[in-house]
């Protein structure tokens, strides 16, 4: 069955940095887009960044233009977020998530179980 | 601020029929299928609907989608005591290059 699992996540101070990863198992994780949501405490669901199959096409939302970098490795079937200059705003719990019709449309349906980022001094 | 717009809260007797609204505009849902997802708390989203109106293979036939123009409903008949969760309606922006989720509805069963 599907399984994604994230971790990398944890405290860090203002300023900082934090790599995020996300490991695919139960299906052929090169062949569909992948991607990142997050959801502050208390909050919503919000976009994060998004990935095609062969990694060639990429959008970031608002949220991490400039800040933030999803990439892949489908040698490894693992999904990934380079996040940088981290503001107390970012704290929340980050999900990968997959679309299995491979589109932009929103539909995603499988989702790990998060991993926490705090961001505080 | 949600691109999408919900009603922060709705409210149903078990066995009733119960339905939440998403707005958008001609940018998201008016151009793009409307997804929605169930989220107890402490727990990872749940796909319910995708594509405006279709079932994940395993979602309950008691949940259904739909559209029209820039609004998508969610609807829930025969409401149970497991229903209870926050929903939420996602569409693709094609203004903002991005997938826009609404605020969130947290439903209560009476």
């Amino acid at each position: 069955q599907v399984q994604l699992v994230e971790s990398g996540g944890g405290l860090v101070k203002p300023g900082g940095s934090l790599r995020l990863s996300c490991a695919a198992s139960g299906f052929t994780f090169s062949n569909y887009y992948m991607s990142w949501i997050r959801q502050a405490p208390g909050k919503g669901l919000e976009s994060v960044s998004y990935i095609s199959s062969n990694g060639r096409t990429i959008y970031d939302a608002d949220s991490a233009k400039g800040r933030f970098t999803i990439s892949r490795d489908n040698a490894k079937n693992s999904l990934y977020l380079q996040m940088n200059s981290l503001r107390a705003e970012d704290t929340a719990v980050y999900y990968c998530a997959i679309n299995l019709r491979n589109n932009w449309s929103g539909g995603f349906d499988y989702w790990g179980q998060g991993t926490l980022v705090t961001v505080s001094s | 601020q949600s691109v999408l717009t919900q009603s922060p809260s709705a409210s149903g007797t078990p066995g009733q029929r119960v339905t939440i609204s998403c707005s958008g505009s001609s940018s998201n849902i008016g151009r793009n299928t409307v997804n929605w997802y169930q989220q107890v708390p402490g727990t990872a989203p749940k796909l319910l609907i995708y594509v405006d109106n279709q079932r994940p293979s395993g979602v309950p036939d008691r949940y259904s989608g739909s559209k029209s123009g820039t609004s998508g409903s969610l609807a829930i008949s025969g409401l149970q005591s497991e229903d209870e969760a926050d929903y939420y309606c996602a569409a693709w922006d094609h203004s903002l290059n991005a997938v826009v989720f609404g605020g969130g509805t947290k439903l209560t069963v009476l």
